[in-house]
């Protein structure tokens, strides 16, 4: 049972190129997220989405798109990076919005733009 | 609006002392509570959650709705433990999860 799958691991970008971090879970789960984790700052949420079909801004979405392609996958869109944007981002999923439902979450992709 | 308040940036203890992690929320409601653990470039995971009311890891978390905290502890750090922690709170109304800044914990010999 894989859980949540995030490509790439790491990737290095220039500024102003764009690029698409990939998420997937196989656990049936309708809400799936994506973080962003700054030294200082925690984990800060970009994007959520309760279920299929439903995509939410969160607290840093500035530079950033998502696509909630299937109940199964969530991507990422950088549509031209920025030094800002160097950070690890994280994808989660949740069984649903409503519950005392846990997050799981992926390995993680370390991206540094330059 | 909801917030996750965690105070100390770095824990520094000595394996066999006691450890206490501090988390404020604000939330008008009543909240899910969560602690979950990131070791050394490894991803998030579930350390508790506070309507289990269990222990893992030897590690404790109360929820106070009066003092709106939900502290992690632990009577005797063990080496292992030395992590990253970061409080959670989610929202029943908002679906959303929302993380405190994090806790470094470093427990020394």
């Amino acid at each position: 049972n894989a859980g949540v799958t995030q490509t790439p691991k790491f990737q290095v970008l220039k500024t102003g190129q764009s690029m698409t971090l990939q998420c997937a879970q196989d656990m049936n789960h309708n809400s799936m997220y994506w973080y962003r984790q700054d030294p200082g700052m925690g984990l800060r949420l970009i994007y959520y989405s309760a279920s299929e079909g439903t995509t939410d801004k969160g607290e840093v979405p500035n530079g950033y798109n998502v696509s909630r392609l299937n109940k199964r996958e969530f991507s990422l869109r950088l549509e031209s990076a920025a030094p800002s944007q160097t950070s690890v981002y994280f994808c989660a999923s949740s069984e649903g919005p409503v519950g005392n439902t846990e997050a799981f979450f992926g390995q993680g992709t370390r991206l540094t733009v330059v | 609006a909801q917030r996750v308040t965690q105070p100390e940036k770095l824990l520094s203890v000595f394996k066999g002392a006691p450890v206490e992690l501090k988390c404020n929320y604000s939330y008008s409601g009543s909240p899910e509570l969560f602690w979950y653990v990131q070791y050394s470039r490894q991803r998030l995971q579930l350390l508790l959650r506070h309507i289990s009311r269990e222990s893992i890891k030897g590690f404790t978390a109360d929820l106070n709705k009066g003092e709106t905290s939900f502290h992690l502890k632990k009577p005797f750090a063990q080496e292992e433990d030395s992590a990253m922690y970061y409080c959670a709170l989610k929202a029943p109304d908002w679906g959303k999860f929302q993380f405190g800044a994090g806790t470094q914990v470093v427990v020394t010999p």
